[in-house]
């Protein structure tokens, strides 16, 4: 079957780094996804990782490998506003988005 | 502006009737999405479609029903035999047959019935 595993929660300091994790199983793999959504909003996108390796996009990085099933966001420089839930998405072999849960990071003053 | 509009954003209704959403693109994608998000839980898909006239079943079609009949527009009728309709309702879109297939959301329906 298909399944996504992430932390469901995480508190972090305001102007530090936090790194949430992702694995992940799918019947085939075309590329996974990170997604931002604040509560009670649409997801947002954040960034897309196809080929193994660190995608460094701003304050916000995306790692993938795929040989473990694995990526991780890495989010520097925590600011209050990036409190939301951080979603995880890898595309399937008919290009379906599977989602996990999500992830609340909650940043502290 | 280009973008994915979901109306109404809040919608209340009484158990036994049918209810539609609308959602609405000018984005030019060809391919539109139906997913259901409850709490603590990932999006759920409901309904795809990656063509105009063409829609598939997604995960939890059951008790839900869409039409295509035009490329901007899906739009996703909650039915008397969805048992929990109560939930976020979530509208995407994205390009399809590329390499890349961001999709792009909708702001949303929260819909409550009672």
């Amino acid at each position: 079957g298909q399944n996504i595993d992430q932390p469901t929660e995480m508190t972090a300091t305001e102007g530090a780094i936090v790194q949430i994790n992702c694995t992940y199983q799918t019947s085939g793999f075309n590329g996974l996804f990170w997604y931002q959504q604040h509560a009670g909003e649409a997801p947002t996108f954040l960034s897309y990782n196809v080929l193994d390796g660190l995608e460094e996009k701003g304050r916000f990085s995306s790692f993938l490998s795929r040989s473990k099933g694995y990526s991780y966001l890495l989010l520097k420089e925590l600011q209050m506003k990036d409190s939301a839930s951080y979603l995880c998405a890898p595309m399937d072999s008919n290009y379906q988005l599977i989602w996990g849960a999500g992830t609340k990071l909650i940043i502290k003053p | 502006d280009g973008g994915i509009t979901q109306s109404p954003k809040y919608l209340f209704r009484k158990e036994g009737q049918n209810v539609t959403l609308s959602c609405e693109q000018n984005l030019n994608h060809d391919a539109m999405y139906w997913y259901r998000q409850d709490p603590g839980q990932g999006l759920r898909l409901i309904y795809y479609s990656q063509i105009v006239n063409d829609f598939q079943k997604g995960d939890i079609a059951e008790g839900y029903s869409v039409s295509r009949e035009k490329k901007e527009s899906f739009p996703l009728t909650v039915t008397s035999a969805q048992k929990n309709p109560t939930a976020f309702y979530l509208c995407a879109s994205s390009t399809f047959g590329g390499q890349y297939y961001e999709q792009y959301f909708g702001p949303g329906t929260r819909l409550t019935v009672t």
